[in-house]
């Protein structure tokens, strides 16, 4: 089946400073989105790209889908403490099937 | 959590009792994603929905799992003679019928945990 690996899987960062994190596939995607999880919540869609070679930015969050379609990566600056929590990618094949996930990422960050 | 609604949000079964999650999307969407979460672990795909028909079951387990949504109520996850392996997180997300940006909309999940 369709695997997503995301690396690190872990990160711990000083506030203010720049996050890097990204996600690969054995699989072509057509759309990859990514969404942060806090604890005891569900995931929250941060951004959503949809075409290869595409870089999306939300506030201080950037993301790029990548031209092989087998990647993105999300980049995260000036970290705040908020930012804290789990970083998941997801890819999609079909505009009408389901979402796969990727490991996470659990950020950390410290003042 | 972008008015997907699940409840209960925290369920406690003994083992072989059966346990039923519920899932109301959001407004005006006609699709719905049941997910699951093991601690520490990402999200895997259970089961895609439309009103009345099931679309992709292909992360269901082959027993004493179902799922419906029905014509008229929320989408119903059933497991039966419940494990202590069932315990996770198990999440429901909607999209709107006409797909168009595929972006799916989680609730903020229910919690089974089986003595």
């Amino acid at each position: 089946g369709q695997q997503l690996n995301q690396s690190p899987q872990s990160m711990f960062i000083q506030e203010g400073e720049d996050v890097s994190m990204n996600c690969t596939s054995s699989s072509i995607f057509n759309t990859w989105l990514w969404y942060k999880q806090d604890p005891g919540e569900g995931p929250v869609l941060l951004i959503a790209l949809y075409k290869a070679g595409e870089l999306t930015s939300n506030g201080r969050l950037t993301a790029q889908f990548g031209i092989t379609r087998k990647d993105s990566f999300l980049n995260i600056s000036a970290s705040i403490p908020s930012d804290v929590g789990i970083y998941f990618c997801a890819g999609r094949t079909g505009t009408a099937s389901k979402l796969t996930f990727g490991t996470g990422t659990r950020l950390q960050v410290t003042l | 959590n972008a008015g997907v609604m699940q409840n209960p949000r925290h369920l406690v079964r003994r083992r072989g009792q059966e346990a039923r999650l519920r899932c109301s999307p959001m407004k005006g969407h006609s699709h719905v994603y049941w997910y699951r979460q093991l601690p520490e672990e990402g999200l895997k795909f259970m089961v895609y929905l439309q009103k009345e028909n099931i679309i992709d079951e292909s992360g269901m387990p082959k027993e004493r799992f179902s799922a419906e949504f029905p014509k008229e109520g929320p989408s119903i996850l059933r497991i039966q003679q419940v494990v202590r392996g069932d315990s996770a997180a198990y999440f429901c997300a909607s999209s709107p019928p006409s797909y168009g940006t595929g972006e799916l909309f989680f609730g903020e999940g229910s919690r089974l945990t089986v003595l």
